[in-house]
């Protein structure tokens, strides 16, 4: 069965400085990875995600992953972060091909990155 | 366009009481999910949507829990006999054809608790 473990729960850093948020997933299959954000009384919002091709993903907000597959890993970056950016920072992954074939995602425990001045 | 939108935003209600959670998806887009998110639990998966039918219910905690869907649109969750554990804020979703490489757009949440 496939799983999602984000091995910060909490990840503290000040404005401009850069972060990495991590994300290793388990599967004995192929595996599609997302990246969401969760800002604070909204729902989440796609970052990024990989399907194929270049293991570097750019997304949205200055925001870029990189796909390790021996690793099992799709950490996420930001060379700079601003206060704007403090939210809850979910990993996913869909299986293929999966028992259903469904597209749900499974997520990980979420990372809350909190930006201070 | 409008995005995914859920009603209520809140509810609270009396443990044994049955509650009705109401999801608009992003018009065109057939595939649905139903997620929940709790303090312990984290994100999970209950119930994916193609049109009207489930082909996939495996996150449905116990019975007490059903959903449907109308019109290829609206999706109601339902929760009998609710207990404190269903606490949490309920998540829908929709994405265009249920594909896995596809993105899911997230309303903004039901928050249930349950005393």
């Amino acid at each position: 069965a496939q799983s999602v473990t984000q091995l910060d729960s909490q990840v503290p850093v000040f404005e401009e400085a850069p972060v990495e948020l991590r994300c290793n997933y388990s599967s004995s299959v192929s595996v599609y990875l997302f990246w969401y954000v969760q800002y604070p009384n909204q729902g989440l919002q796609l970052l990024l995600k990989y399907l194929s091709g270049s293991t570097l993903v750019k997304g949205i907000n200055g925001f870029e992953a990189e796909f390790n597959k021996s690793q099992t890993s799709f950490h996420l970056r930001k060379p700079s972060v601003h206060i704007s950016d403090t939210a809850e920072y979910f990993c996913a992954v869909s299986e293929f091909p999966g028992t259903s074939n469904t597209g749900k995602l499974i997520f990980g425990q979420g990372t809350t990155l909190q930006v201070k001045p | 366009g409008a995005g995914v939108s859920q009603s209520p935003s809140n509810k609270v209600t009396e443990k044994g009481k049955d509650v009705e959670l109401r999801c608009d998806p992003i018009s065109g887009h057939t595939a649905l999910y139903w997620y929940r998110q709790s303090l312990g639990q984290g994100l999970e998966f209950l119930i994916y949507f193609q049109g009207n039918s489930a082909p996939d219910k495996s996150g449905l905690p116990s019975d007490r829990f059903s959903a449907e869907r109308t019109g290829g649109s609206v999706s109601t969750l339902t929760i009998q006999r609710t207990q404190q554990e269903d606490s949490a804020v309920y998540l829908c979703a929709s994405s265009l054809g249920g594909r896995l490489q596809e993105t899911q757009y997230f309303g903004p949440g039901t928050r249930l608790l349950v005393l």
